[in-house]
């Protein structure tokens, strides 16, 4: 099946710095979708992105294809932007589902 | 904004006890995940459903999990007997189904077998 990679696996801020999140993937896919997971547990959707730039707020990512790789820009961190980053990607078929990385952990320090 | 609901958020039992978890997804969402995350991990597919049918359980432990969907809406995942292997957080997820704009994912279900 299709493996993700994730890098760094964990990541310290003083808060107000900016970050580079990196996903690798090794096939190609018809969606990737970047995840926050909070402390509580749960997952939240930050982006969808199969291809292109997207940007919400102070987080973007970009996602280019053709070389099989995302990456998520956190720009001026805040301490509630801490918790695991999960990228997950899923390939094309009938019974397609996703896959994910091992996830990033994210410590944005005040 | 429409959710993905799970019940219960938490759970305790016992080894050898029977477990269930409920999930709702979001209404008109075709397609449902149950997924499973052991602690410092990602998330695995145990069992996905298109409707009502089963499409994919390759990794669901059918000797002690069961998973069901009757109705094509909710869904029930059970595990008996629980073991103490099986602590993890289990998450449900709903999908539009053949043309994708993503998964939404319920708060999930935190058990700890004892």
């Amino acid at each position: 099946g299709i493996q993700v990679e994730q890098s760094p696996p964990d990541l310290i801020l003083q808060e107000g710095a900016n970050s580079t999140l990196r996903c690798n993937f090794s096939d190609s896919v018809n969606n990737l979708q970047w995840f926050h997971q909070n402390p509580w547990g749960q997952l939240i959707n930050l982006f969808y992105i199969p291809s292109g730039t997207k940007q919400n707020g102070r987080l973007s990512a970009t996602t280019v294809a053709t070389e099989r790789y995302s990456l998520l820009y956190i720009s001026s961190s805040q301490t509630t932007d801490s918790g695991v980053y999960f990228c997950a990607v899923e390939t094309s078929g009938a019974n397609s589902k996703l896959t994910f990385g091992k996830g990033i952990t994210l410590s944005v320090r005040p | 904004e429409a959710e993905v609901a799970q019940s219960p958020r938490y759970k305790i039992t016992e080894k050898s006890q029977a477990v269930a978890f409920w999930c709702d997804p979001i209404s008109g969402h075709a397609t449902l995940y149950w997924y499973r995350q052991i602690l410092g991990q990602g998330p695995e597919l145990l069992v996905q459903f298109q409707d009502e049918s089963v499409v994919d359980d390759s990794q669901l432990p059918k000797d002690r999990f069961s998973a069901e969907r009757l109705k094509g809406v909710d869904s029930t995942l059970k595990i008996q007997p629980a073991e103490l292997g099986d602590s993890a957080m289990y998450l449900c997820a709903s999908s539009p189904g053949p043309i994708y704009y993503g998964y939404t994912f319920g708060s999930g279900t935190r058990l700890t077998v004892v």
